[in-house]
């Protein structure tokens, strides 16, 4: 069985830039979560979907968001990058009362 | 408070049992986690254990939950220099309409010393 698949793996951008970051999840699996990590702040929660439906947020600004499609596959993005949002972002999927299977990450440095 | 926290680093020799202890917030919480990344990695799951349980053993690893304390561990018998790595315990929070995602403690390093 398939994991987390979660493209692409580093990506390099520029501040003020946007970027969109893809995650597919574990095949039958509705629901997908998805997490910053950086060295200071450690794992945050930034938003979970269910049936490309958001059903919870966390404390992030405006500037990020997703989305979930009918297959279950996620997309998030952030805009107007910051030098902070550099990142490993980790996707998560979900299947039933289960623990969560992650992704490898995608690690993004914003220059 | 409203960490999970663990200690930052714990130190074993090879050979011996480690034990990761962790503290939770939520008197809630269904199931509680435990993680470990490797450099360079994402998370990988390495056990769970349902808020109703005390104990759960999976091979070498042993978990540990005291509610009233709110208190998780994780032993790992007979430590591996392939055990090095970052471990995290994770809670889900309940609040009202469903849970919060999974709240992280700021994870413990294992080094294994020869």
């Amino acid at each position: 069985k398939a994991g987390v698949t979660q493209t692409p793996r580093y990506l390099i951008k520029t501040r003020g830039q946007q970027v969109t970051l893809s995650c597919s999840p574990i095949s039958g699996h509705r629901s997908v979560s998805w997490y910053q990590q950086t060295p200071g702040q450690g794992l945050q929660f930034l938003f979970e979907y269910f049936s490309e439906t958001q059903r919870n947020k966390g404390n992030f600004p405006g500037r990020f968001s997703g989305r979930q499609f009918s297959n279950s596959r996620s997309e998030m993005n952030v805009s107007t990058l910051e030098l902070g949002d550099s990142a490993l972002y980790l996707c998560a999927s979900r299947g039933g009362n289960y623990g969560y299977t992650f992704g490898s990450g995608t690690r993004l440095t914003v220059v | 408070g409203e960490d999970v926290e663990q200690s930052l680093f714990l130190s074993v020799r090879e050979g011996d049992s480690s034990v990761i202890n962790c503290t939770y917030t939520d008197s809630s919480s269904t199931y509680l986690y435990w993680y470990k990344q490797e450099p360079g990695a994402g998370l990988q799951l390495l056990t769970y254990i349902f808020s109703n349980m005390d104990m759960k053993q999976d091979q070498r690893l042993t978990v540990l939950l005291n509610k009233k304390d709110k208190h998780l561990s994780l032993r790992i018998a007979d430590t591996q220099t392939g055990d090095s790595a970052i471990y995290f315990c994770a809670e889900i929070r309940q609040k009202g309409g469903g849970a919060d995602g999974l709240t992280f403690g700021k994870g413990t390093h294992l080094i294994i010393q020869p």
